[in-house]
C-alpha cells in the first residue's frame, strides 16, 4: 500500500535555530501534501496545504514566515520551522492523498529548548 | 465550516469487550475516514468509508451519509487497540477536517 515517510521522528533544537522536517511519498506521486500540528491530547490542526511547484496555502493564523513549506517535487515536501521558540514544540505530521485514501507520515516530535 | 463530533471522548474497556464509536458531521461529505493514532503518534488509516459498511478483521465501520453519521465497531478488543480513534471528513475541498477523537483504553 501507499506509504508516506517523515523524517526526523524526533528533533531537539535550541531556541533561535531552524529545523527542517521532510515528508516523502514513497510509492506514489503527490501533487498535494498537508501539514498538521498536534498539541498534547488534542486533535490535528491543519497548518497548510503544500502544492507541488507553487506556493503553499496556509490556514488562518499560521505564520507563513515562521513555517516555511517547500514542495519541490512530486514526492517531497518540507516544513522548516524558522527561529524556533519553545512554544513551537509540538508534534508535526504530514499527509498525502492517493486516490480516495489519505496516508500520514510517522510524525515528528519537535522540542525547542 | 463543517463540524465533526465524536463520542464518547473517552472509553475504557476490559480486554475482550466490544465497543461502538460514533462520528456525527454537520454537512454532506465526499470522503470519510477513520484513523487510529497509537501512543507513539502514528496515524493508521482504518477505513475509507463515505457510505456503506466495511469490515476488516475485528473492526468494521458503517456510514449513513443521508443521516450524517458514521460508526466504528471494535469487537473482542485487545490492549493493542488502545489509542485515539479519529474520524475525519472532506466536505468538498481537499482539506481533511478531524473530529476531536475518542481515546480508547483497553485494560488486560
Amino acid at each position: 500500500g501507499a506509504v508516506v515517510s517523515q523524517h526526523p521522528s524526533w528533533v531537539i533544537c535550541k531556541s533561535g535555530t531552524s529545523v527542517k522536517i521532510e515528508c516523502r511519498s514513497l510509492d506514489f506521486q503527490a501533487t498535494t501534501m498537508f501539514w498538521y500540528r498536534q498539541f498534547p491530547k488534542q486533535s490535528l490542526m491543519l497548518m497548510a496545504t503544500s502544492n507541488e511547484g507553487s506556493k503553499a496555502t496556509y490556514e488562518q493564523g499560521v505564520e507563513k514566515d515562521k513555517f516555511l513549506i517547500n514542495h519541490a517535487s512530486l514526492t517531497l515536501s518540507t516544513l522548516t520551522v524558522t527561529s524556533a521558540h519553545p512554544e513551537d514544540s509540538s508534534f508535526y505530521i504530514c499527509s498525502a492523498r492517493e486516490r480516495n485514501t489519505i496516508y500520514f507520515g510517522e510524525g515528528s516530535w519537535l522540542t525547542v529548548v | 465550516g463543517i463540524q465533526v463530533e465524536q463520542s464518547p471522548p473517552d472509553l475504557i474497556l476490559q480486554e475482550g469487550a466490544n465497543s461502538t464509536l460514533r462520528c456525527n458531521f454537520s454537512d454532506s461529505v465526499n470522503n470519510l475516514q477513520w484513523f487510529h493514532q497509537n501512543p507513539w503518534g502514528q496515524l493508521i488509516n482504518l477505513f475509507y468509508i463515505p457510505s456503506g459498511t466495511k469490515q476488516n478483521g475485528r473492526l468494521s465501520a458503517t456510514t449513513v451519509a443521508t443521516e450524517r453519521y458514521s460508526l466504528l465497531y471494535i469487537s473482542s478488543s485487545q490492549t493493542t487497540d488502545s489509542g485515539v480513534y479519529f474520524c475525519a471528513v472532506i466536505p468538498g475541498s481537499e482539506k481533511l477536517v478531524f473530529g476531536k477523537g475518542t481515546k480508547l483504553t483497553v485494560n488486560p
